[in-house]
């Protein structure tokens, strides 16, 4: 029934370790995106597929890797991990343009 | 360029109006409007594309004025569900950028 989900819900986990986030969508759209909301809530955008390809890769460390094996998956894989990476990660899905469903989000702590 | 919203937060009686706008220095060729309740993911409300057309969803309503690169987000005798953080996105090659948000907390 989920339309987008995304495993983990929550991921605690030391500095330096390295992590990854699945996320799924059932809804048939072409396009995938992850976002990150810090604890201010600002929404920005990381990431997005079209397809199985990248389209958008905004000013990202490379320690964060999208992979898109087809266009109903997209996961994050995140190296030596840094307490600033510690915010909420949405996976979202749209079809073109048009509205965008969100997955209910990772909440990644860096201790 | 990110958008600017207005007011930064909101606190209304139950059966108040509010109306939040958001407003982009660039041309705007389609706004979004979504809603983040405390916890949970943002969730769509509508697009608006150019051509100034309001729509819309429930006793939520927006319009979208292309001309003044501007938007606005209308609630009507607002209910204890509407509260929440409101975004605004503005598309912006291949990619919608988000406003800071609008909290809006309704009181009984």
């Amino acid at each position: 029934d989920t339309a987008v989900s995304q495993t983990p819900k929550y991921l605690v986990t030391q500095m330096g370790n390295d992590k990854s986030i699945k996320c799924e969508q059932n809804l048939g759209h072409d396009t995938m995106y992850w976002y990150k909301q810090d604890s201010k809530k600002f929404l920005k955008i990381m990431f997005s597929y079209n397809n199985k390809e990248l389209i958008i890769n905004e000013t990202v460390p490379n320690r964060f890797s999208p992979k898109s094996p087809d266009k109903a998956h997209l996961n994050l894989h995140i190296n030596s991990l840094e307490l600033g990476d510690s915010a909420v990660y949405f996976c979202a899905s749209s079809q073109g343009q048009l509205a965008q469903f969100f997955g209910p989000g990772t909440r990644l702590t860096v201790l | 360029q990110q958008p600017v919203q207005s007011p930064q937060a909101v606190i209304l009686r139950e059966g108040e109006d509010a109306v939040i706008n958001c407003s982009s220095s660039k041309a705007l060729y389609s706004v979004h409007w979504y809603r983040q309740k405390h916890g949970e993911a943002p969730v769509f409300l509508m697009i608006l594309l150019k051509g100034g057309e309001q729509k819309g969803h429930e006793k939520i309503s927006a319009s979208f004025n292309e001309k003044k690169q501007q938007s606005s987000l209308y609630l009507t005798a607002s209910q204890l569900s509407y509260s929440g953080t409101y975004f605004c996105g503005t598309e912006n090659t291949d990619k919608i950028i988000f406003g800071k948000g609008t909290r809006l907390h309704i009181l009984p």
